[in-house]
């Protein structure tokens, strides 16, 4: 059983459109955290969400910590074939990091 | 400033094998975790010290799996013997420490390739 789901599992849009990645999980977490993953490295840190309802913003990249710190959401504006890549989501749990498959996102130029 | 190194980054070997994966953390972070990822179960949890001290094994497969941390900048995953199955890229992370989980440093990995 996955602890985190995430969708979609792959996503393929053109250059220049919205999107949003979802994270869910019947577990509370103590904070979450979204990773970004490119081929051959390891993934990257983007943000880090703690506290309920707790909205962040990176440039183009807004991300949404449920009220009930089960579930998250990532959404992208305008996006660049740059965005292309593997979205992680992670939970801590009992000190845990636990990942989510994660959502394969292609920017078609 | 270095990153998590790994090494060796590639590794193919014959089943029966074994084989030994190493990572040296960020100077300075006190948590290390080592996680296993394939395509069909994505990013496993095999390990984490903290302290050096192993603080939960659970994710570790089998008792094929070992792992090892004698000193603050060094660990080591143990396959013996190794099996098809335990083909995957294996990725050292470490943190700064056990209470501000979720911000991890990964290395770029060690793909295994068992024939």
């Amino acid at each position: 059983t996955q602890l985190l789901e995430q969708s979609p599992q792959f996503l393929s849009i053109q250059e220049g459109e919205n999107l949003t990645v979802y994270c869910n999980s019947s577990s509370v977490f103590s904070s979450l955290q979204w990773y970004r993953q490119e081929p051959g490295e390891g993934p990257v840190l983007l943000v880090t969400v703690v506290t309920g309802g707790e909205v962040k913003k990176l440039k183009r990249l807004t991300f949404q910590f449920g009220d009930a710190r089960k579930d998250s959401s990532l959404h992208i504006t305008a996006a660049q074939p740059g965005d292309t890549g593997l979205y992680l989501c992670a939970g801590t749990l009992d000190d845990k990091i636990i990942f989510g498959k994660g959502t394969r996102l292609h920017i078609l130029p | 400033d270095a990153g998590v190194i790994q090494s060796p980054r590639h590794e193919v070997t014959e089943m029966g094998q074994e084989v030994t994966l190493r990572c040296k953390p960020i100077s300075g972070h006190n948590s290390l975790f080592w996680y296993r990822q394939t395509m069909m179960r994505g990013l496993e949890l095999l390990i984490y010290f903290n302290n050096n001290v192993p603080i939960d094994d659970s994710g570790m497969p089998e008792d094929r799996f070992s792992a090892k941390m004698p000193n603050a900048s060094f660990s080591t995953l143990k396959i013996q013997p190794s099996e098809p199955r335990d083909s995957a890229v294996y990725f050292c992370a470490s943190s700064v420490g056990r209470w501000s989980p979720g911000e991890l440093f990964f290395g770029e990995g060690s793909r295994l390739t068992v024939l």
